[in-house]
C-alpha cells in the first residue's frame, strides 16, 4: 500500500545529543513537510521541501535541520540547539495543490 | 507563525447528538481542510473545500467554505463512539509556482462522548 512511514515511533534523546527522525513516502509526492505538535496545540511547520535538493524553513526551524537527497525521503535532525525538543513530530507529503497526507508520527522525549 | 481560531476547544456530548465546530481567520485561504486525529496517530483528512460557499458532505460529516474565504465549519450528525478524537481545521494557500501548499492549522477541537 502507498503511504508515509515515520520511524521510530518513540525516540529518546540525551542532553546534548542530535537525533534523526526518518520519513519515507512511496506516493510519488513532490513536496514533503515536517510539523511539531505540542499538547493542546495545533501543528506548527518546521521545514518543507518542494523538490529534491531544496528545502525551506517553516515557522519554527531553529534547532532543526533537514535534507532532501531523494524524492522519497525527508529526514529531520533535532539538534542539541533545540532546547525544548519533547514533542510529537509529524511528517506529511503532497502533490500539486492536493491536500497533505500525514504519517503516524514520532514521539520524542528527553532522558 | 499564525494559527487559526478554532472553537470550541472541547466538547462533551452524548452518543447520537449532532456536533458543530468552526474556524475563523484574519487571512484569506484558497482551500479549507478538516482533519481528525486519534491519540498517538497522524491526522487523517476528512473533507477538503476548494471554493468559497462550497458545501461538502462525507457520510455524516458536512463542511462549508465561508463566503469571505476566512472561515469554515464542520458538522457531525448523529455522533457515534468512533467520532471521538481531535478535529483540526487547516487553511491552505499556494506558496510557489510548484503549486505546493502551506497549511495553517487551528488549535483543535477535542470531542468526547459521554456514556
Amino acid at each position: 500500500d502507498g503511504g508515509i512511514t515515520q520511524s521510530p515511533k518513540y525516540l529518546f534523546r540525551k542532553e546534548g545529543q542530535n537525533v534523526t527522525l526518518s520519513c519515507e513516502q512511496n506516493l510519488n509526492h513532490d513536496a514533503m513537510y515536517w510539523y511539531r505538535q505540542d499538547p493542546g496545540q495545533g501543528l506548527r511547520l518546521i521545514y518543507y521541501s518542494q523538490i529534491v535538493n531544496d528545502f525551506q524553513k517553516g515557522d519554527i526551524a531553529e534547532g532543526y535541520s533537514v535534507s532532501r537527497e531523494k524524492k522519497e525521503s525527508f529526514p529531520l535532525t533535532v539538534t542539541s540547539a533545540q532546547k525544548n525538543p519533547t514533542a510529537f513530530y509529524l511528517c506529511a507529503s503532497s502533490i500539486g495543490r492536493r491536500p497533505q497526507h500525514f504519517g503516524d508520527g514520532t514521539r520524542l522525549s528527553i532522558l | 507563525g499564525q494559527q487559526l481560531n478554532q472553537s470550541p476547544q472541547s466538547m462533551f456530548i452524548q452518543e447520537g447528538e449532532d456536533v458543530s465546530m468552526n474556524c475563523t481567520s484574519s487571512s484569506i485561504f484558497n482551500t479549507w481542510l478538516w482533519y481528525k486525529q486519534d491519540p498517538g496517530e497522524g491526522p487523517v483528512l476528512l473533507i477538503a473545500l476548494y471554493k468559497a460557499g462550497e458545501l461538502t458532505s462525507n457520510g455524516r460529516l458536512t463542511a462549508q467554505f465561508g463566503i469571505t474565504r476566512k472561515d469554515s465549519f464542520l458538522n457531525i450528525s448523529a455522533s457515534i463512539p468512533s467520532d471521538v478524537g481531535i478535529y483540526f481545521c487547516a487553511g491552505q494557500r499556494f506558496i510557489s509556482n510548484f503549486g505546493n501548499e502551506k497549511l495553517t492549522f487551528g488549535t483543535g477541537t477535542r470531542l468526547t462522548i459521554i456514556p
